[in-house]
């Protein structure tokens, strides 16, 4: 079946350093794969779409040069969050897409925690 | 643009009981939606999708239906465990599969 795997699972990081979060897909090809954050109210907001050989797509608030994202084939997307501060906290989900159902499969979350 | 709005905050309700979780949806055409369920320290997964006008989906004894006519996808299940206890969220996928909403979340919590 398909799987995502997502990593690292938490991080702790210092302020106004940066981390890096991987997401594989196991056992399909993710034509495109999403980028959310998740707050501790459960709310998603969602950072980014990533189609393999189109153009990353930001959403209002998130920006390529805070999140940069790098998403090389169908099996593997990985984002960073750069200069991480106290609002950038929260469980980061990477859902990747099948083209043919519209579903999202999604990770197990890289929880970033700002000291 | 396209929304999902659903049941927002918290459900508590007793083993047996029966559930529903409301949701609602705003968008053009036949969108796909997609009821997900995520436990504590897990992302969420999926319980099942509807595509069409009438069409049922179910899983784990959850259901919903998908009526156009009222835009809804209300997700039931007639006798709730314990073990269903987590965080539900109604879901849709436009046309093209171009754009990805999720509603707020519901948390459920169910008594022993």
């Amino acid at each position: 079946g398909a799987l995502v795997y997502q990593y690292p699972r938490r991080t702790i990081c210092k302020s106004g350093t940066s981390m890096r979060m991987e997401c594989q897909a196991v056992g399909f090809q993710a034509t495109s794969v999403a980028w959310y954050r998740q707050s501790p109210q459960k709310t998603f907001e969602l950072i980014a779409l990533s189609t393999v050989n189109s153009a990353i797509k930001y959403e209002q608030n998130f920006t390529q040069e805070k999140f940069p994202i790098s998403h090389p084939n169908l099996s593997f997307s990985s984002m960073t969050v750069l200069n991480a501060y106290l609002e950038d906290r929260g469980l980061y989900l990477c859902g990747a897409r099948i083209s043919n159902t519209g579903q999202l499969y999604f990770g197990e979350g890289s929880k970033l925690t700002v000291l | 643009g396209d929304s999902v709005t659903q049941t927002e905050g918290q459900v508590a309700l007793s083993e047996e009981d029966f559930l529903t979780i409301h949701c609602n949806y705003s968008a053009s055409g036949y969108p796909t939606l997609f009821w997900y369920v995520q436990y504590p320290g897990e992302g969420p997964q999926l319980l099942f999708r509807a595509s069409r006008d009438k069409e049922k989906g179910s899983s784990r004894g959850f259901e919903a239906t998908y009526d156009k006519g009222t835009t809804s996808f209300h997700l039931r299940k007639a006798s709730v465990q314990e073990s269903d206890s987590a965080v539900y969220y109604c879901a849709l996928s436009d046309l093209g599969y171009q754009n990805f909403y999720f509603g707020k979340g519901t948390s459920l919590t169910v008594i022993p």
